[in-house]
């Protein structure tokens, strides 16, 4: 089965940088991968979605790639602000279900 | 406003007593799901419906039950709950079999003690 792997469990950022975040598949290429944000206790949400027949897609500052001869997707948060800080999931949804990597956890420091 | 709508936000159950947990989506959407998130593990899925009389285990189903009568309403029902089913639980909806975002509910956090 499909397998969505985020490596970085937490990850701190300056903020007004660029922060990068990477999620990895294993098995077969997937068609498309989601990318939701979620906050303590609350649901996730989501924020861009990306096909494999796209290299690139955009959402304000907000930016994600995909990969598959790497098997990889990257997630970029340029100029982060503190209100950024949010734990952020990639999704798979493939054979009827959602498959959702652990997460990183990002914290944007003042 | 589109949303989905868990009730209760918080229970604390006792071992054995039933409890179900309910969830109701106003978008028509055909697909819904729901989730058991625990640290370190992850969002998992316990039952998904891809619509109305249709449900399939997901990756956690032991302990759980289901049902979808109407298309709105999707209740996870748990028989006879056990400690290790405390958790905090998601449910979700999206349109079925296209690739469109997952709109989730606020989550329910369950105790079993």
């Amino acid at each position: 089965s499909q397998k969505i792997e985020q490596n970085s469990e937490a990850l701190n950022i300056q903020e007004g940088k660029t922060a990068t975040l990477t999620c990895n598949y294993t098995n077969y290429s997937p068609a498309y991968l989601q990318w939701y944000r979620q906050d303590p206790g609350r649901g996730p949400v989501f924020l861009l979605l990306i096909r494999e027949n796209e290299k690139e897609k955009r959402k304000e500052r907000l930016k994600v790639t995909f990969d598959t001869t790497l098997k990889q997707s990257l997630f970029h948060i340029t100029a982060s602000q503190p209100a950024d800080s949010a734990t952020y999931l990639c999704v798979h949804f493939g054979n009827e279900k959602l498959t959702f990597g652990t997460g990183t956890r990002l914290t944007i420091i003042p | 406003e589109a949303q989905v709508t868990q009730n209760p936000r918080y229970l604390i159950t006792v071992t054995g007593k039933k409890l179900t947990v309910t969830c109701s989506q106003n978008m028509n959407h055909e697909y819904m799901s729901w989730y058991r998130q625990d640290p370190g593990l992850g969002l998992r899925q316990i039952y998904y419906s891809m619509n109305v009389e249709v449900t399939d285990k997901g990756d956690v189903p032991e302990g759980y039950k289901v049902s979808r009568k109407e298309k709105r309403n999707f209740p996870l029902i748990l028989e006879s709950p056990s400690p290790n089913q405390t958790s905090l639980y998601f449910c979700a909806s999206s349109f079925a079999g296209t690739a469109t975002e997952a709109f989730f509910g606020q989550g329910t956090r369950l105790t079993v003690v």
